[in-house]
């Protein structure tokens, strides 16, 4: 399945660092996207990335894309402590998979203050 | 505002009553789904909708239904609950199947 892997599952830093986490998928996809969640809330689109892109910017955030390896990395620089949640990679299927979104099990991030 | 919109929020039943969950969007999305999740599992597509009329499975359909007949209402149907349908739910929409989605508050169900 096209399936989104996070890593690592858990993440903890300091306020001020910068926190990657790593999402690998099987399949081909049409575009890949990347999602917050606080605790029991509904999740917050952060980024998409199409798979004909390899880097893509949004203030903080900068989320890189190599369909050789099928992979994506997000990077939130400079993280606050209001940065806590989990986070979701999310590959879009292309082909007859249009219409499936798969989320990964997510990487907590807490920010220390 | 723009906002997709679950009712209700908290909902405790009883194995085998029918029930519905509400999904409503006003942003003129063409693409609606939903969701469960479970602690482990996740979060899981359970069906979604590309247009008025058409509905599609996602990966766990089984004991849920789905209607769209118009375009900003994407009801999930539990006809005969059990407790494995006990879980956090969430409704989404999108403008098409290439965009980001939008996320519902989520709806806690509980079935004893």
């Amino acid at each position: 399945s096209q399936q989104g892997e996070e890593d690592p599952q858990a993440l903890s830093i300091q306020e001020g660092e910068n926190a990657t986490m790593n999402c690998s998928y099987k399949t081909s996809i049409n575009n890949l996207q990347w999602y917050r969640q606080n605790s029991g809330r509904g999740l917050v689109h952060l980024i998409l990335i199409r798979s004909n892109e390899r880097e893509k910017h949004s203030g903080r955030l900068r989320v890189t894309l190599d369909t050789s390896k099928k992979s994506s990395s997000l990077l939130i620089t400079a993280s606050r402590a209001a940065d806590t949640a989990s986070y979701f990679c999310a590959p879009r299927g292309g082909g007859g998979n249009t219409g499936k979104l798969i989320f990964g099990q997510g990487t907590t991030l807490q920010v220390k203050p | 505002e723009a906002q997709v919109t679950q009712n209700p929020r908290y909902l405790i039943t009883v194995t085998g009553k029918k029930l519905t969950v509400t999904c409503s969007q006003n942003m003129n999305h063409e693409y609606m789904s939903w969701y469960r999740q479970d602690p482990g599992l996740g979060l899981r597509q359970i069906y979604y909708s590309m247009n008025v009329e058409v509905t599609d499975k996602g990966d766990v359909p089984e004991g849920y239904k789905v209607s769209r007949k118009e375009k900003r209402n994407f009801p999930l149907i539990l006809e005969s609950p059990s407790p494995n349908q006990t879980s956090l739910y969430f409704c989404a929409s999108s403008f098409d199947w290439t965009s980001g989605e939008f996320f519902g508050p989520g709806t806690r169900l509980t079935v004893l």
